[in-house]
């Protein structure tokens, strides 16, 4: 089946530590996003890629890092940078590069600060 | 003020109710309008997909987009117990950035 795999579920983070957050897609689109969802903001966009090897700063870039190395898979990594980290971590997909295309979701990381 | 306004809810209807959510919103360059469905733990769905202005169905599902008021809405009938999530509102630009804003999400049981 088609779709977009995030890994781990749930991952837990020490004090200093930096975490990567896995995300997998086998639908062949050319763009992926990274959200972060707190309780009652809705989503906010972190990082964007619309090619490989090519990635833009969202709204909320600050403490996270991206990379694009290949089509299906578009890794963020929480550095220690990031005070906040606590949230609901959304990966998503879209054929083309935004224009008017949907974007569509996997099932999230839930990270937490130990 | 946000770019999308939504009202966050709860809102709790009894099984068989027409359920009618919306969000407002500042921007007159937004012309996609999108309502994803996100049920507990898991990644949002996309539910409905319209370009301007105009109606569009799905099954028990309709979306509408008023841009003269910068209003849209989706209507629910027949609610079902399985129809209780979080839904979400979310609109986009032709021009300029083209990023996808999304409103808070408006959290919904159906009571059976």
């Amino acid at each position: 089946d088609g779709g977009i795999t995030q890994s781990p579920k749930y991952l837990f983070r020490k004090e200093g530590q930096n975490v990567t957050l896995s995300c997998e897609q086998n639908l062949n689109h050319d763009a992926m996003y990274w959200y972060r969802q707190d309780p009652g903001q809705g989503l906010r966009l972190i990082y964007y890629s619309q090619i490989v090897n090519d990635f833009q700063k969202g709204d909320i870039a600050e403490g996270y890092s991206v990379s694009r190395e290949k089509k299906e898979s578009f890794p963020l990594t929480v550095t220690s940078a990031q005070k906040n980290p606590t949230a609901f971590y959304l990966c998503a997909s879209s054929i083309a590069r935004f224009g008017n295309q949907p974007q569509h979701f996997g099932d999230g990381t839930r990270l937490s600060i130990l | 003020q946000k770019e999308v306004e939504q009202d966050p809810g709860p809102l709790s209807v009894p099984e068989g109710a027409i359920v009618s959510l919306n969000c407002t919103y500042s921007n007159s360059a937004f012309q996609y309008f999108m309502w994803y469905r996100q049920y507990s733990r898991k990644g949002p769905e996309l539910l409905m997909y319209t370009y301007s202005s105009g109606n569009k169905e799905d099954g028990r599902f309709t979306a509408q987009v008023d841009k003269s008021s910068k209003y849209i809405s989706l209507f629910i009938r027949d609610s079902q117990p399985s129809d209780s999530a979080t839904y979400l509102c979310a609109m986009m630009a032709i021009q300029g950035a083209q990023k996808l804003v999304f409103g808070q999400g408006t959290r919904l049981t159906i009571n059976p």
